[in-house]
């Protein structure tokens, strides 16, 4: 079964660092998210990417993100400056249409120190 | 406003046992699907129900939406311990973007 792949797993970061969490989604699917899960907590949404731009985004995902498809296969979410609030678990999604099943991703764990 | 909020936070039970659970979310939706976590892990697709469908079932899942009570329900039959996970319903009300409930921890004792 097609599945949404992400890396790194896990990634430890200094505070201040950029990062960069890859995702490839599901082959066939056009629309794309980041979705975040602090420990504990709720999955919150992040942003969501079609058609090569950002359809909608979260209050969460301010200055300090941005999303890019860089290629036919890639999508990745860039936090340029992270912070010790960034540590969390981020989620890649995928789907073929609006409305239709949404395919997450095993997570990248972020913890920043 | 809250969407998706699982009742209850927490359920164990036994083997065999039937385990429900509940979601109800505030907004017109589109459709709500039900995700199972395992502790750490990804979120894994269950079950998708549109708003215009009362009743649908996997394997061993049912799940029911009432759209007049805005509520829906996960029952899962004859648990086994590999059933135990975090279960969350994630409603779509607009553009594909879902909000998660806070989920139900669910364990099953062999």
């Amino acid at each position: 079964e097609p599945e949404v792949t992400q890396t790194p797993s896990h990634q430890v970061t200094q505070m201040g660092q950029e990062v960069i969490l890859r995702c490839v989604p599901i082959s066939n699917h056009l629309y794309f998210y980041w979705y975040r899960q602090i420990l504990g907590q709720k999955v919150e949404f992040l942003v969501s990417f079609y058609n090569n731009e950002i359809s909608e985004k979260s209050e969460i995902f301010d200055d300090q993100f941005s999303v890019e498809r860089p290629d036919g296969s890639n999508f990745t979410l860039k936090i340029r400056s992270t912070k010790l609030e960034d540590s969390a678990m981020y989620f890649c999604a995928s789907t073929n249409g609006i409305g239709d099943t949404i395919y997450f991703g095993e997570g990248s764990w972020l913890t920043v120190v | 406003s809250q969407q998706g909020e699982e009742d209850p936070q927490a359920l164990s039970i036994q083997e065999g046992e039937n385990a429900t659970m509940n979601c109800s979310y505030k907004t017109s939706i589109n459709n709500l699907q039900w995700y199972r976590q395992n502790s750490g892990r990804g979120l894994v697709h269950l079950i998708l129900i549109r708003s215009n469908e009362r009743e649908k079932h996997s394997g061993r899942l049912r799940v029911t939406l009432d759209t007049s009570k805005k509520s829906s329900s996960l029952l899962i039959t004859a648990s086994r311990a590999a059933d135990t996970a975090s279960y969350f319903c994630a409603t779509d009300n607009q553009g594909g973007k879902l909000i998660f409930g806070q989920g139900t921890e669910l364990s099953v004792k062999p």
